[in-house]
């Protein structure tokens, strides 16, 4: 069974610092990998979504990284802004075909201006 | 576009009764999901529509049906609530197109099950 791991559950940082936030998972077969943010009382808003056959995805301020092999993956925020408070959740699908997705159970991140 | 709607966002139940959540698409996706979300268990699957006209179990299907009327519209329906039941939950889509395979996600509903 699929387990999806996000280390730490909670993170805090100030302004303008570059982090990165990680995810990994158990069974390298996946499809795909996708992040999300949440912000609190809100649904998920899809960030980067990285199929199996890529190393990586960039949107704006944003670059994430999948490495399969060792099952993990890592999303890059670079110069934070406060803006950026949320919490991230990583999701991986085991293949094409299977809707399952599983979802780590997030880190929540806090940009102290 | 609204992308995935939901309603309503808010109800209370008192337990044995039943209610329809209701969830709408307009991005013309083929597969739909219900979610329940709860503190430090993280999104569990509770049901999902791969197209029209089927239904699948998700990880937690005990106490929900779903019926998927249409391709836009894929509802929730719980018979007989109980408080093990109070979450939130989410109905989300994916598609082709541009956003292949990724799945957007609607508000939520926030229900309390007294």
């Amino acid at each position: 069974k699929q387990e999806v791991t996000q280390i730490p559950a909670a993170l805090s940082v100030p302004e303008g610092e570059n982090l990165v936030l990680n995810c990994s998972f158990t069974d390298s077969a996946i499809y795909n990998l996708q992040w999300f943010r949440q912000d609190p009382g809100k649904g998920l808003t899809s960030l980067l979504l990285i199929q199996s056959s890529q190393r990586e995805q960039t949107s704006g301020r944003l670059n994430a990284s999948l490495d399969k092999s060792s099952g993990r993956s890592t999303l890059y925020i670079a110069a934070s802004q406060p803006g950026d408070s949320a919490t991230y959740l990583c999701a991986v699908r085991p293949y094409f075909g299977n809707e399952k997705l599983t979802f780590g159970t997030g880190t929540r991140l806090t940009i102290i201006p | 576009n609204a992308g995935v709607t939901q309603t309503p966002k808010f109800q209370v139940l008192k337990t044995g009764q039943s209610m329809t959540l209701q969830c709408a698409q307009d991005m013309n996706h083929n597969s739909m999901y219900w979610y329940r979300q709860d503190p430090g268990m993280g999104l569990r699957l509770i049901y999902y529509s791969a197209s029209e006209g089927t239904t699948d179990k998700g990880e937690v299907p005990n106490g929900y049906n779903v019926s998927r009327l249409n391709k836009r519209e894929f509802s929730l329906r719980l018979e007989s609530a109980a408080p093990s039941q109070t979450s939130v939950y989410f109905c989300a889509s994916t598609g082709g197109g541009t956003s292949y395979n990724e799945q957007f996600f609607g508000p939520g509903t926030r229900l309390t099950v007294l």
